[in-house]
């Protein structure tokens, strides 16, 4: 079965230092990954997708992600983290499956505190 | 544009109970989908649908019907409320095609007693 894994209940990082929140995968076939982040009592908002090519994915927000198929991993980075980041973050991989549709699996959710 | 909106933003029913949640979309989405979200546990899917008149069972599907009778809209019902339904409710749509993004609503927050 497909699922993703996300290590981390919380990740604490000053302002202005680099941050990275971990994502691990399980799927057969082809990953197609996902990134997003829901801010406090609002919906979730896609950052960025991993379907194919190259392996460092540039997304919203000035966040990206690593795909690397040996590890498994797709981890989300940003080179210098704001205090406006802190925010609940999900990786998701999609299901494949017949029918149509695209049903994706969530991880369990990363809580990102950025403090100044 | 709107994007995915969803009422009630809130709602509190007792057990047994019943209650429809409606979720709206004006980006002209063929599928349209359902999640619930708890604690710990990320979202799943409830039901989801590739295109008006269509619906399909997700992760989580027992105690939830859904009809999607206009393409811009996705009902989700509850016919019996529980107390293990207590959650917040998410509505999604995305385009057509297995690499788009999903789209999602404010969120509604459902208690049972």
């Amino acid at each position: 079965a497909q699922s993703v894994a996300q290590p981390e209940d919380q990740v604490n990082v000053a302002e202005g230092n680099p941050l990275t929140v971990k994502c691990t995968y399980s799927v057969s076939g082809n990953p197609y990954l996902f990134w997003y982040v829901q801010y406090p009592n609002r919906g979730l908002q896609f950052l960025l997708k991993y379907i194919t090519g190259d392996n460092l994915v540039k997304g919203s927000y000035g966040f990206e992600a690593e795909f690397n198929k040996s590890q498994t991993s797709f981890h989300l980075k940003k080179p210098s983290a704001l205090v406006s980041d802190s925010a609940l973050y999900f990786c998701a991989v999609r299901v494949p499956f017949t029918g149509g549709g695209n049903k994706l699996t969530f991880g369990t959710g990363t809580q990102l505190k950025v403090e100044l | 544009n709107a994007g995915v909106t969803q009422t009630p933003k809130f709602r509190v029913l007792k057990t047994g109970q019943s209650m429809t949640l409606l979720c709206a979309q004006d980006m002209n989405h063929e599928y349209m989908y359902w999640y619930r979200q708890d604690p710990g546990m990320g979202l799943r899917l409830i039901h989801y649908s590739v295109g008006e008149g269509t619906t399909a069972k997700g992760e989580v599907p027992d105690g939830y019907n859904v009809s999607r009778l206009k393409k811009q809209n996705f009902l989700l019902g509850l016919e019996s409320a529980a107390p293990s339904q207590t959650s917040v409710y998410f509505c999604a749509s995305s385009q057509a095609g297995v690499y788009n993004e999903q789209f999602f609503g404010p969120g509604t927050r459902l208690t049972v007693l």
